[in-house]
Formats: C-alpha cells, structure tokens, sequence
C-alpha cells in the first residue's frame, strides 16, 4: 500500500518570500490534516478537511497560511509571506477511518527552513 | 475545550526497569486515544490506540497504554525498557465527533544502559 506522499522534502527560503507544500494522501482516505512540528514541540494542527471541505482551521493564520484540498484528494499549505517562526516541518496526514481499526498515516514531511 | 498534557518534558529510566510516560486529556465525548513515537530525524510512528473496549490496550514493540475515565488519563508503559525505546513520545486525543486530532507536547523517553 501507498503511503502519504508530501513534497518536497526540504526548501529553503527566505523570509517574506512565499513557498507551497504538496501532500497526496493514501487512496480513498477522506480526512486530511496539515500539522506544523516546531523542533521538539509536538505537532500542531493548522487544518483538517474531510474530503474537498474544512473541517477545523482554528489554528490557521489566515493572514498569511492558506490550504485546499481540490477533488477531495491531493492538497496544498501555502505560506504567503514567510517569518522566520514559520521554519518548521510540515507534516500531512490521513485517515480511512471512522471505526475500530481506523489509523492515521502520516507522510515523512516537508522541512522548512526561513532564513 | 479538546485538550492533551504531558506533564513530562523527559522520563529517565534504568534498561530492564518498568517505565511509564504520562497523558491526562480533555475532549468532548468518548476519546479516541493514541500514542506515537518519533526517532530522530524520522516521522511519527503509530504505536497503539483506545477506542473502546479493554482499558489495558496492547501495541507495538512491547508498550502497552491504560485509559482511566474517571482520571481522562491515557498513561504508556512498559515492564521493561530498552535502550533502543529511547525517543519522543506523543499522546494524542481525536473528538469522536469532528475528528480533530491534537497532539500533545511530547516527551523524551531516555533509557541508560
């Protein structure tokens, strides 16, 4: 089976410039979150959809993260533009779930350096 | 509001001693409750979950979670640690509703030979 495939896998930029993520999560997964993992932190959820429609975006900042998830399959975090606190790994997941064996995947991440 | 706590930045543990690396919770609902590990440089690892049932559930590489309700505590163990379980260890709570998963701060497990 497939798992979650996230890319690129590093980028470098600088502050103020914009930068997008690519996530495809595992076929026929409905649910998709978007985490940001700051270095030694646990991950903190940015934005979870359930097929093409947002489901939570409370953690957002909407002023400069934006997220979607056309056809319900792959999805785009874009940061637009990047601060310095922004320098984190991006981690995508998805579910199948609901149920008793209902599991999250999570995709290896994208890391983001903002010099 | 959905929230998860790990009182412990780091748990230091003797090789062959029991271990346990705490997780209290605060959801809406009955909790789906998990816990997943991360090695350096590596993604997250699923290790077990609750859903119902058992309050004693089994997971991977020998660690085992109790969910006690009356407590919201989701607390890790294992009878006997292994230098290899060295690493960061986070609980994580999904509202059975909305399906919102948060994870908590994490914990380094430190295992000495």
């Amino acid at each position: 089976e497939a798992g979650v495939a996230q890319s690129p896998r590093y980028k470098i930029i600088e502050k103020r410039q914009s930068v997008a993520f690519w996530c495809n999560p595992i076929s026929g997964h409905a649910t998709l979150y978007w985490y940001q993992q700051i270095l030694g932190q646990g991950p903190k959820l940015l934005i979870q959809f359930q097929n093409n429609g947002v489901v939570d975006d409370s953690q957002l900042p909407k002023d400069r993260f934006s997220a979607e998830r056309l056809k319900g399959v792959d999805s785009t975090l874009k940061i637009q533009p990047a601060k310095l606190e922004d320098s984190a790994v991006y981690l995508c997941a998805s579910r199948f779930g609901p149920g008793t064996n209902e599991k999250l995947f999570f995709g290896s991440g994208t890391q983001l350096s903002v010099l | 509001a959905q929230s998860v706590a790990q009182p412990e930045d780091q748990v230091n543990v003797a090789e062959g001693n029991p271990l346990t690396v705490k997780c209290t919770y605060s959801v809406s609902g009955n909790p789906y409750l998990f816990w997943y590990v991360q090695y350096p440089n590596r993604g997250l690892q699923f290790l077990l979950k609750y859903i119902t049932g058992d309050n004693l559930v089994k997971g991977s590489y020998g660690f085992e979670a109790e969910f006690n309700k009356s407590q919201t505590s989701f607390h890790l163990k294992k009878p006997s640690a292994l230098v290899s379980d060295s690493a960061l260890y986070f609980c994580a709570v999904r509202a059975p509703r909305t399906g919102k998963l948060i994870f908590g701060q994490g914990t380094t497990l430190q295992v000495k030979p």
